[in-house]
């Protein structure tokens, strides 16, 4: 089967650092994406990573596993605005994209 | 803003209805997908459609179909509908296919009662 678990909610403070986890499993992967989605809104593009690997954009880093089928989102220097829902989602090799129900991220002054 | 639009933005009908929510994508893009977001099953893909093709099919029940025409805008029809089909439906259009970055529409909220 397929599927895909992150925490449902995450605290940290402003100024921090934190990690997001994202386990997946599925027979036939692609690559995987993150998405960011404050409330209300609509999802925005974050990242997506083929190859195993730290890729760091900004404030942002997202790495892969493929061999363990796990990723991670990484923040640093935290902001109020990055107060939002982070989506996981991996993309098959149907072209089918499955998404995690996404970490609620509070971030505290 | 992204550049993909949706309509309409909030939608109310009663069980038993058909709907249709119509996407407009981006500029230059060539695909279309339709997502299903509820508060407790998350964001749900539901189809892609690339150039005026199908391309891939997620969770999309038999009651629900869509198109993509010539002019590259979408349709997704809702029919029969039923209370557990309240949910925000995203669109989003790509250059490509399902590697590319994906840009969101607003949403349509449908309440169905």
């Amino acid at each position: 089967g397929q599927n895909i678990d992150q925490p449902t909610e995450m605290t940290a403070t402003e100024g921090a650092i934190v990690q997001i986890n994202c386990t997946y499993q599925t027979s036939g992967f692609n690559g995987l994406f993150w998405y960011q989605q404050h409330a209300g809104e609509a999802p925005t593009f974050l990242s997506y990573n083929v190859l195993d690997g730290l890729e760091e954009k900004g404030r942002f880093s997202s790495f892969l596993s493929r061999s363990k089928g796990y990723s991670y989102l990484l923040l640093k220097e935290l902001q109020m605005k990055d107060s939002a829902s982070y989506l996981c989602a991996f993309l098959n090799r149907d072209d089918k994209i499955i998404f995690g129900k996404g970490t609620r991220l509070h971030i505290l002054p | 803003d992204s550049g993909v639009t949706q309509t309409p933005k909030h939608l109310i009908t009663a069980t038993g209805q058909r709907v249709t929510l119509r996407c407009s994508p981006r500029s230059g893009d060539l695909s279309v997908y339709w997502y299903q977001q509820s508060l407790d099953q998350g964001l749900q893909f539901l189809i892609q459609y690339y150039n005026g093709e199908e391309r891939a099919k997620g969770n999309i029940l038999e009651r629900f179909s869509a198109q993509q025409f010539p002019d590259l805008h979408s349709e997704l029809n809702l029919s029969s509908l039923e209370l557990g089909d309240s949910a925000l439906y995203f669109c989003a259009s790509s250059l490509g296919t399902g590697e590319n970055e994906q840009f969101f529409g607003p949403g349509t909220r449908l309440t169905v009662l």
